[in-house]
């Protein structure tokens, strides 16, 4: 089946510096959403992205959908402590127009 | 508005028990969905909703049975569930049209079962 590989699985960083992940597959998506969970919340939905080689921000915050349809990054520039949390991308798939997940990015900034 | 409301927020519950878990949107959204999550895990699919008729069901055991009564509301009944099913459960909902895919995602029910 489709899945999608996000790296890095975790991240330590001080407060202030940018943060970098990505998500990769082997197969094509008409769709990338980057989600933020906090502990005992549902997934907030970030940046929502539709064509290839799109890039979008919202605030602090930059995702770009890869030119191949086949990965996605998210940006997170000058991190504060609210940052923390596990960030998901989820690409969709234009054959069974399920959501597919990757295993997470948990990210933990330092004051 | 994007919200996507769920009760209970809790719910402890016994293998012999039977109970509901609700959710609700007012967004005029025509996808609904209930996904399954574990600790550190990504939410995993269980049932999709489309225009009020079930259009998924990824292989989901018979104890649970979901329900969609009208458009904003989406029920999924719990009966004779096992240690191994507590888990945060999600509801999502989209508009599920072309460029307009996004899933919005409810606060969840952290279900324990003892």
């Amino acid at each position: 089946g489709q899945q999608l590989n996000q790296s890095p699985q975790s991240m330590f960083i001080q407060e202030g510096e940018d943060v970098s992940m990505n998500c990769t597959s082997s197969s094509i998506f008409n769709t990338w959403l980057w989600y933020k969970q906090d502990p005992g919340e549902g997934p907030v939905l970030l940046i929502a992205l539709y064509k290839a080689g799109e890039l979008t921000s919202n605030g602090r915050l930059t995702a770009q959908f890869g030119i191949t349809r086949k990965d996605s990054f998210l940006n997170i520039s000058a991190s504060i402590p609210s940052d923390v949390g596990i960030y998901f991308c989820a690409g969709r798939s234009s054959n069974t127009g399920k959501l597919i997940f990757g295993q997470g990015t948990t990210l933990q900034v330092k004051p | 508005d994007t919200e996507v409301t769920q009760t209970p927020k809790h719910l402890v519950m016994g293998m012999t028990n039977k109970k509901s878990l609700k959710c609700e949107q007012h967004m005029g959204h025509r996808a609904m969905y209930w996904y399954k999550q574990k600790a550190k895990k990504p939410p995993e699919l269980m049932f999709v909703y489309s225009y009020e008729k079930l259009s998924i069901n990824e292989s989901v055991p018979s104890r649970f049975s979901p329900e969609c009564p009208n458009s904003s509301l989406l029920n999924l009944h719990l009966h004779a569930l096992q240690p191994e099913d507590s888990a945060l459960y999600l509801c999502a909902s989209s508009y599920q049209r072309e460029g307009s895919y996004e899933q919005y995602f409810g606060p969840g029910t952290r279900l324990t079962v003892t």
